[in-house]
């Protein structure tokens, strides 16, 4: 069965530092997610994305994040100074069409120190 | 964030039983729901979905109810097995355009299911 890979599955980075979280979606599917968990809260969105541009994104998605897919297979997630509340387990999501079921990646746990 | 919501952080049933997980969401502007199971070191997979022009989904051994007056939805598991204890989590979708992309969740539910 197809499935949404995520890489690396886990990232340790010091504070203030870059980082970029990569995720390969399901090949036909043609739209994008980012969600994240903090430890024992809620999964949360972040971002949706279609044909190249950002459908949508919640208030936690501000200007130190940004999405891309920069070839036709991958979709990043880039956090351009983390700080220590950005510590969460990041899932990368695709569906074929808008409305359908979420796919989702086995995350990417990120440590900020 | 309250708008959805799983009131029960457990349930413990035995196996062949059914198992029974609720949610209530609050936003009257949902109208797509599903439900994930989440194994640990492994992300969400989904399960069953339903609009809200249905109230009952079912699919092989997972059934979902949808009471819109009340604003409840649950997932009903028969028979249970052993390999269904996961985390449960109950999410919406509101109307129209990229919202339905934007999934909302509950805080789930540990099932354990006991041989």
């Amino acid at each position: 069965e197809p499935e949404v890979t995520q890489t690396p599955s886990h990232q340790v980075t010091q504070m203030g530092q870059e980082v970029i979280l990569r995720c390969v979606p399901i090949s036909n599917h043609l739209y994008f997610y980012w969600y994240r968990q903090i430890l024992g809260q809620k999964v949360e969105f972040l971002v949706s994305f279609y044909n190249n541009e950002i459908s949508e994104k919640s208030e936690i998605f501000d200007d130190q994040f940004s999405v891309e897919r920069p070839d036709g297979s991958n979709f990043t997630l880039k956090i351009r100074s983390t700080k220590l509340e950005d510590s969460a387990m990041y899932f990368c999501a695709s569906s074929e069409q808008l409305g359908e079921k979420l796919f989702f990646g086995s995350g990417t746990q990120l440590s900020v120190l | 964030d309250q708008q959805v919501k799983q009131n029960s952080p457990s349930l413990s049933v035995q196996e062949g039983r059914i198992s029974i997980l609720n949610c209530d969401y609050t936003n009257s502007m949902f109208d797509y729901f599903l439900w994930y199971k989440k194994y640990p070191a492994e992300g969400p997979t989904f399960l069953i979905s339903i609009s809200s022009i249905k109230d009952k989904n079912e699919d092989g051994r997972f059934t979902v109810f949808l009471n819109k007056s009340a604003k409840h939805l649950s997932l009903h598991i028969v028979p249970s097995q052993p390999g269904d204890s996961a985390v449960y989590f109950c999410a919406a979708s509101g109307k129209g355009g990229t919202s339905y992309g934007k999934l909302t969740f509950g805080q789930g539910t540990i099932l354990t299911v006991h041989p």
